[in-house]
């Protein structure tokens, strides 16, 4: 079966640099979700988007924006990178009239900022 | 906004033994709770959910007890292996967003 797709999977930066991380959803998912986990914590939502609408938003910094596309695929833009910017970046998928709205997690893009 | 607590931070099992989380949310709003397992650099996978409108559910060696006027969970695992080392979150979110609000993380080792 198809899974939540995230590219690339590792990415370096340096201070002050920016980045774009993509998410390509399962198919028929109608909801996207990112969410950054740091080191030995626990994923912390930042946004989410329903039928290309943002939907919600979390703890995401005035310098990160998203958007999510026709083709449902969504971009994470992180600018003026910080040394704490560094994390593992989930994207999931959900499928909002399903039963249990459960969210399948991408692979994760670990991004370094040095 | 919702608030998820969980422990023990740690648990160390010897194999074959039981293992519990246990967690509590604050906001009676909160109807979906999953628990997801995540190794070292890998994705959080889903094991098991439960939804306010059922009290315990059983999938093979894993089940997740649901106490809706305390307001907490609890994740059991019977007959640990050492496969079932991990890190487990438990987490809670609600129909009016989705988002998931995680717990704090049980990193548990099971001794072979």
């Amino acid at each position: 079966a198809a899974g939540v797709i995230q590219s690339p999977r590792h990415l370096i930066k340096e201070k002050r640099e920016t980045a774009t991380l993509k998410c390509y959803p399962i198919p028929r998912h109608d909801t996207v979700y990112w969410y950054q986990q740091g080191p030995g914590q626990d994923p912390q939502f930042l946004i989410s988007f329903y039928e290309k609408m943002q939907s919600d938003k979390g703890s995401i910094p005035d310098r990160f924006s998203a958007q999510q596309f026709s083709d449902y695929h969504s971009e994470l833009n992180m600018s003026s990178l910080e040394l704490g910017d560094s994390a593992l970046y989930f994207c999931a998928s959900s499928l909002t009239a399903g039963p249990n709205n459960e969210q399948f997690f991408g692979p994760g893009t670990r991004l370094t900022v040095l | 906004g919702e608030n998820v607590e969980q422990h023990p931070s740690t648990l160390s099992v010897q194999e074959g033994d039981s293992a519990v989380i246990k967690c509590t949310y604050s906001d009676s709003a909160s109807n979906y709770f999953p628990w997801y397992k995540q190794e070292l650099g890998k994705r959080p996978q889903l094991i098991i959910d439960i939804r306010s409108n059922v009290g315990e559910k059983k999938d093979q060696r894993i089940a997740v007890t649901l106490n809706k006027t305390a307001k907490h969970f609890s994740l059991h695992i019977t007959e640990t292996q050492p496969e079932d080392s991990a890190v487990y979150f438990c987490a809670a979110s609600m129909d009016s967003s989705y988002k998931l609000i995680f717990g704090s993380g049980t990193r548990l080792l099971v001794r072979p």
